[in-house]
């Protein structure tokens, strides 16, 4: 039973759009969600973050949202550029509920960026 | 230079042997946790530490073992009980639970043949 998931395994866009990345979480106990970016035969690499008192962060290019209501929460990049190019993970944990130190990720989406 | 440091990269064992992947920290950071990742998968969590001498599993700890004898230590075993040792372990460390960032290593690739 998936708790985290990213429905779509790969987005292609073209430089200098937005990318979007969703994900969608069922466990209502959630309060804290991350973006890891990774590349292959790497380990990931945190991007941003967010807490569930808030809506909306964001850090330069990168912007997350969350909407709690519908469980969802998307990426969002702008502009895009070839060095994005990457497998996107969200995760999430619940912090309040004492599960804090589980992580629990998402499959994946592919984004490829394309010149 | 700080970070967290995984090895071997690739490893190759036999069926049924044990194998012990190592990973260190110098971010001096409480948390250390490891992670599997299969093709087309997400990341499923092993086992974590919230501190020295304790650990927590996570979950798919069937066939594995850890220890934390050392703050900067958290070697993973696979046992020949783990039916499907072939995969990708990452090792991860922050500096308290979830709602804090987890730095990870460059992974293992493990292949049992």
């Amino acid at each position: 039973d998936q708790q985290v998931k990213q429905n779509s395994p790969s987005l292609s866009v073209q430089e200098g759009r937005i990318s979007i990345l969703n994900c969608d979480y069922t466990n209502s106990m959630f309060d804290y969600f991350l973006w890891y970016k990774k590349y292959p035969a790497e380990g990931p690499t945190f991007l941003i973050s967010i807490s569930s008192i808030k809506d909306k962060n964001e850090d330069g290019r990168f912007t997350v949202f969350l909407n709690k209501s519908a469980k969802h929460l998307s990426l969002h990049i702008v502009p895009s550029q070839p060095g994005d190019s990457a497998v996107y993970f969200c995760a999430a944990s619940s912090v309040s509920g004492g599960s804090n130190y589980k992580l629990t990720f998402g499959k994946g989406t592919l984004l490829t960026v394309n010149p | 230079d700080g970070g967290i440091t995984q090895s071997p990269k690739y490893l190759f064992r036999k069926e049924g042997q044990n194998v012990t992947l190592s990973c260190e920290q110098n971010l001096n950071h409480d948390a250390m946790y490891w992670y599997r990742q299969d093709p087309g998968q997400g990341l499923r969590l092993i086992y974590y530490s919230q501190i020295v001498n304790d650990f927590q599993k996570g979950d798919i700890a069937e066939g594995y073992s850890v220890s934390r004898e050392k703050k900067e230590s958290f070697p993973l075993t696979v046992t020949s009980a783990q039916k499907n040792p072939t995969a990708f372990y990452l090792c991860a460390s922050s500096w308290g639970g979830g709602n804090t960032e987890a730095f990870f290593g460059q992974g293992t690739r493990l292949t049992v043949v």
